[in-house]
């Protein structure tokens, strides 16, 4: 069974913080990805990577950076923590190619 | 990324009845659309794919099909049930030469009504 794990359900940050979301899978699988979920807005792609140490930007990067220093972690960092970043993060992984997506359970931001 | 449009926003269907979920994407290179449902509380999770090579796919209740075309697939669920009630996500990904994201439609909130 496919197990993707975010350290964090609920997190609550200030205006300005740095602020680090984790995500491990224990599949081996190349490909791990960033999304947030919004109410009407769907799931929208921040970053991906395909290896260690390679990352691409997704549809809405601004203010995110990732870190991928081993295949099976996959961080989400926001620099500087804004009220418009409060939302879902869901971090999935899958193999190359055209497979299933797993995600973790996400979790929830809100910035005060 | 490439777009995605999901129709409706919201679906409420009797208990029985059949729902029918539709996306258009605009890539002609796109090749994989799954969907994934997505319980309250819950995370998304694949409930059918198909490829490209393919133009309809069923798995009991559930069947896709794809008019490449016309650039659009469509979620088809027979015989709705309560546990039907849940968010569905239409994708699609343009695959090989390096890794992409799935690109997703905004979602259809289905409601089935007892």
């Amino acid at each position: 069974d496919v197990k993707v794990t975010q350290s964090s359900r609920y997190l609550v940050k200030r205006t300005g913080e740095k602020v680090f979301l984790e995500c491990v899978q224990d599949m081996d699988h190349e490909n791990m990805f960033w999304y947030r979920q919004d109410p009407g807005l769907g799931l929208r792609l921040i970053y991906f990577s395909y290896d260690v140490k390679m990352k691409e930007k997704g549809d809405i990067p601004e203010g995110y950076s990732v870190s991928r220093e081993k295949k099976e972690r996959f961080s989400l960092i926001l620099e500087s923590a804004s009220t418009n970043q409060t939302s879902m993060y869901l971090c999935a992984s899958s193999p190359p190619g055209e497979t299933e997506a797993f995600f973790g359970q996400g979790t929830r931001l809100t910035v005060v | 990324g490439e777009n995605v449009e999901q129709h409706p926003s919201t679906l409420s269907v009797q208990e029985g009845d059949s729902a029918v979920i539709k996306c258009t994407y605009s890539d002609s290179a796109s090749n994989y659309f799954p969907w994934y449902k997505q319980e309250l509380g819950k995370r998304p999770q694949l409930i059918i794919d198909i490829r490209s090579n393919v133009g309809e796919k069923k798995d009991q209740r559930i069947a896709v099909t794809l008019n490449k075309t016309a650039k659009h697939f469509s979620l088809h669920i027979t015989e709705t049930q309560p546990e039907d009630s849940a968010v569905y996500f239409c994708a699609e990904k343009i695959s090989g030469g390096g890794a992409d994201g799935l690109t997703f439609g905004k979602g259809t909130h289905l409601i089935i009504q007892p």
